[in-house]
Formats: structure tokens, sequence, C-alpha cells
């Protein structure tokens, strides 16, 4: 079965202090990636998605970056965070035979910047 | 601008009575809407609709899609404490790799 992971649950971060969250999806090959974030009591912004190895999508104008140095692992990084970073990040994928459907979501990490 | 829009943001009622859900979209080439739950942390899946006038239907919960109106309504009888949760109704277009969700809707439900 699939399973996917995300890391650290929780993060409390200072203004400017770089940033890196990790996903892992197990049991599939050749995934669509997917980062989310979602403020507080709101829908889910999308920020990235990769349909492959390398192949980074950016949906909004940020100073977030993704990238995806293996096939099930998609990383979002940030070199500074600023306040209106907080928020909570969500990872999900769909598999490579049924893009159009549903995508499953990781556990989330809470991420808080002070 | 928003392409997909939820309503209510918010609803709470007391346990027992039936809540109806709504989402509307503004696509160029829809595929599909999906419905999800969300209670502490990761939304989970509810139901997907492709097709206009077929209710989809899982124990309390059933979601149906109009495309002439385009928009879906979920509805959930006899709530429960368990249904307390933020509803998120998300859209796909045809040849986009990417789902474009709503805002939600947080809906509480009292004993």
């Amino acid at each position: 079965s699939q399973t996917i992971h995300q890391w650290p649950a929780t993060l409390v971060q200072p203004v400017g202090s770089p940033l890196s969250l990790e996903c892992t999806v197990e049991g599939t090959s050749n995934p669509n990636l997917y980062w989310y974030r979602q403020a507080a009591g709101r829908g889910l912004q999308l920020l990235f998605y990769s349909v492959g190895i390398g192949q980074i999508s950016s949906e909004v104008p940020q100073n977030l970056s993704a990238s995806r140095p293996q096939d099930r692992q998609f990383i979002l990084s940030s070199k500074k965070l600023l306040l209106s970073d907080s928020g909570f990040y969500l990872c999900a994928w769909t598999p490579a035979w049924d893009r159009g459907n549903e995508q499953f979501f990781g556990p989330g990490t809470r991420l808080t910047v002070l | 601008e928003d392409k997909v829009v939820q309503s209510p943001l918010s609803l709470v009622v007391h346990e027992g009575d039936t809540v109806t859900l709504n989402c509307s979209y503004e696509v160029t080439n829809f595929r599909s809407l999906l419905w999800y739950k969300q209670e502490k942390k990761a939304p989970t899946f509810l139901f997907m609709l492709t097709s206009s006038g077929i209710e989809k239907k899982s124990g309390r919960l059933s979601s149906i899609l109009d495309k002439k109106e385009l928009s879906s309504i979920l509805n959930i009888t006899a709530t429960q404490t368990g249904d307390s949760a933020i509803y998120l109704c998300a859209v796909r277009e045809r040849g986009n790799e990417k789902l474009t969700f709503g805002t939600g809707t947080r809906l509480t439900i009292i004993p």
C-alpha cells in the first residue's frame, strides 16, 4: 500500500531563518507531487507541483522554492522565512496511473514563524 | 480571481440537523469536482463528481453536481459531533495536473 510521510510535524522558526520541509511517498512510482499551504481556517493554496524528477511548477511567486531530487521525494525550502510564511503545509500525491482523480494528503507540517 | 467559491464560510448547527454545503466554480474545461473533509490534519477524500445529476452517497453524506449551474452541494443528514470539520471543495480542469481548492466551509456540530 502507498503511504506519504511529512516531517517535521511542527516547526517554530525565527524570521529570516532557512526552512526545509520534506515529503516522501512509499509504495508507488513516478507520482505527481504537490505542496499546499493552508492559512488558519482557510482553504488550500497550491504552491508547487511536480510531474517528475527535477520538474517543478510554481503557482505563486514567493520566497519559497521546491525541489524533487528523487522520484518519491519532494522538498519545500526557503532561504529566509517571513512572518507571512506561517501556516499549515500539506504535501499530496496522485498515482501515475490515475492522475485525473483524487489527491492523497500527508499529515502536514504546522509552521510558525516568530 | 476566485475560481472555486464555497458557502457558507462557517456553519454551526445542532446534532441531528441536516446541512447543505455549497460549492460553485468557474473553470474553462471542467473535468471533475472533489469534496474533502479535514478534521485536524490531512484532508480525507469524500467524493469525486464528473457527471451532472448523478448523486454520490456514502452513509449520511451525499453530493451532486450541476454542470449547468456550475455548482455542487454536499448534504449531511442527521449530523453528529464527528461531522465537525472543514469541508473542502476542489475542481480539476482537463489537461491540468492541479486541483483548485475553495476556501472551505467550517462546520461545527453542537451536541
